[in-house]
């Protein structure tokens, strides 16, 4: 059972360039999230959805686009890199409903935007 | 604004010596308050869920509590498994199903054999 996986691990980005970043979870979750997690912050919610079709912002939109086409994806999109979006992205999913709030995190992606 | 502030930054134990993580909150109207487990290299692991004022739930040696103000991560007689960055969040009864946690910054723990 694989979970939340998330790819790239690692990626280095020139200012300006633009990368997507995929997830994609098996457990036929509806909800899905991202986050970002700066060195000495919290976690930043960036975007989320609650199902297929549907997504919404979070506190830190900015720079940032989503899609939700299938239940089991929901790449993040970044365009014209800009070095304040050097931080690790999480994604996350979990169960609608009850519980809804026990997210379940992918390993992350490092990304550095030089 | 939701307000999630965790003490002490890092906090450094021998095994077996029992301590307490802390957690303030500000928020208006809290819905829940959470407790992930954090390990080098990795997301955030769900550990506990906290609804209202003097409610604990227990996991092996950890046990969270909840008052109107702040939460408590007591650890027993940890050990060295149990190095990690634990990370307090709260959801607000204005967020809706699905939104958004604030998280807290989390307190780096170590405990040394």
């Amino acid at each position: 059972n694989a979970g939340v996986t998330q790819t790239p691990k690692f990626r280095i980005l020139k200012i300006g360039q633009s990368m997507t970043l995929q997830c994609t979870q098996d457990m036929n979750h509806n909800y899905m999230y991202w986050y970002r997690q700066d060195p000495g912050m919290g976690l930043k919610l960036i975007y989320y959805s609650v199902g297929a079709g549907i997504t919404d912002k979070g506190e830190v939109p900015n720079g940032y686009n989503v899609s939700r086409s299938t239940t089991e994806d929901f790449p993040l999109r970044l365009e014209l890199a800009a070095p304040s979006q050097t931080s690790v992205y999480f994604c996350a999913s979990s169960y609608s409903g009850v519980g809804w709030e026990k997210l379940f995190f992918g390993s992350g992606t490092q990304l550095s935007v030089l | 604004e939701d307000q999630v502030t965790q003490s002490p930054e890092a906090l450094r134990l021998q095994e077996g010596e029992s301590s307490s993580l802390n957690c303030s909150y500000t928020v208006s109207g809290l819905r829940g308050l959470f407790w992930y487990r954090q390990d080098p290299g990795k997301g955030p692991e769900f550990l506990f869920t906290l609804y209202s004022a003097g409610e604990e739930k227990e996991k092996e040696r950890l046990k969270a509590t909840l008052t109107k103000k702040e939460s408590f991560l007591h650890i027993t007689a940890p050990k060295p498994e149990d190095s990690a960055t634990y990370l307090c969040a709260v959801q607000a009864v204005r967020e809706t199903s699905g939104s958004r946690l604030t998280f807290g910054e989390g307190t780096q723990l170590t405990v040394n054999p």
